[in-house]
């Protein structure tokens, strides 16, 4: 997997976007940017991933530069809840899909 | 999405003993299981791959025989840390790849205390 760098940490306010960046600039062709999330003492939550595309779900959008070395999570309006520790991974999938978890950035939301 | 259930969700035992954490993949078939460890206020550090029918594949500096992985059907795989040891409390994390869409589902954990 191709090595990512997120910020440690990130404050945002209560119904803001909050804009999460990660570099990635030894990305190779197949490898995918996957987007995790942690609450604390629970298990990582999936949150959205991409190649080349802009992505977005119902709860978040993926935007990853033309270039493919960043990318950036954007939550659209952050609530307490979303409060975690977000990472950002570079896999390739299929048969080699073990993810390697960096440190991330700890997203506070704060009132 | 996809639930992946752990069994239990915390657990204490005495120095020496052993005990066993089981993953579920609860609406899909998991050919593939992974075990993570994460100590306090430290990221996930992958353990193991697990493959249905077949021996798991350990990460380097695990020792596979403290760390036994049966994963004998594609919704279920247990990891059993045998002669447990206070070094070896911390919060175990399973997850399961859903072949059919190519994406990884991860357990809520599982907070081991050895005392």
């Amino acid at each position: 997997d191709a090595k990512t760098t997120q910020p440690p940490s990130m404050d945002c306010a209560e119904g803001r976007a909050a804009n999460l960046p990660c570099n990635h600039s030894t990305i190779s062709g197949n490898e995918y940017v996957y987007w995790y999330r942690q609450i604390h003492s629970q298990g990582p939550q999936y949150i959205i991933h991409g190649l080349k595309n802009n992505e977005t779900n119902e709860m978040a959008s993926l935007i990853i530069t033309e270039d493919r070395k960043s990318s950036t999570l954007i939550l659209p309006h952050a609530t307490l809840r979303d409060t975690a520790v977000y990472y950002c991974i570079a896999n390739s999938g299929g048969s080699n899909y073990k993810l390697t978890f960096g440190k991330g950035t700890l997203l506070t939301v704060n009132p | 999405g996809a639930v992946v259930s752990q069994h239990p969700s915390w657990v204490i035992c005495k120095s020496g003993t052993s005990v066993k954490i089981e993953c579920r993949s609860l609406d899909f078939q998991a050919t593939t299981m992974f075990w993570y460890r994460q100590f306090p206020k430290q990221s996930l550090m992958l353990m193991a791959t697990s493959n249905e029918g077949s021996k798991a594949t350990y990460e380097q500096g695990v020792e596979k025989d403290k760390f036994l992985i049966n994963h004998a059907s594609l919704t279920l795989s247990t990891l059993t840390v045998t002669s447990a040891h206070p070094e070896d409390s911390s919060f175990y994390i399973c997850s399961a790849r859903d072949s059919g869409i190519d994406e990884q589902y991860f357990g809520p954990g599982t907070r081991l205390t050895v005392t």
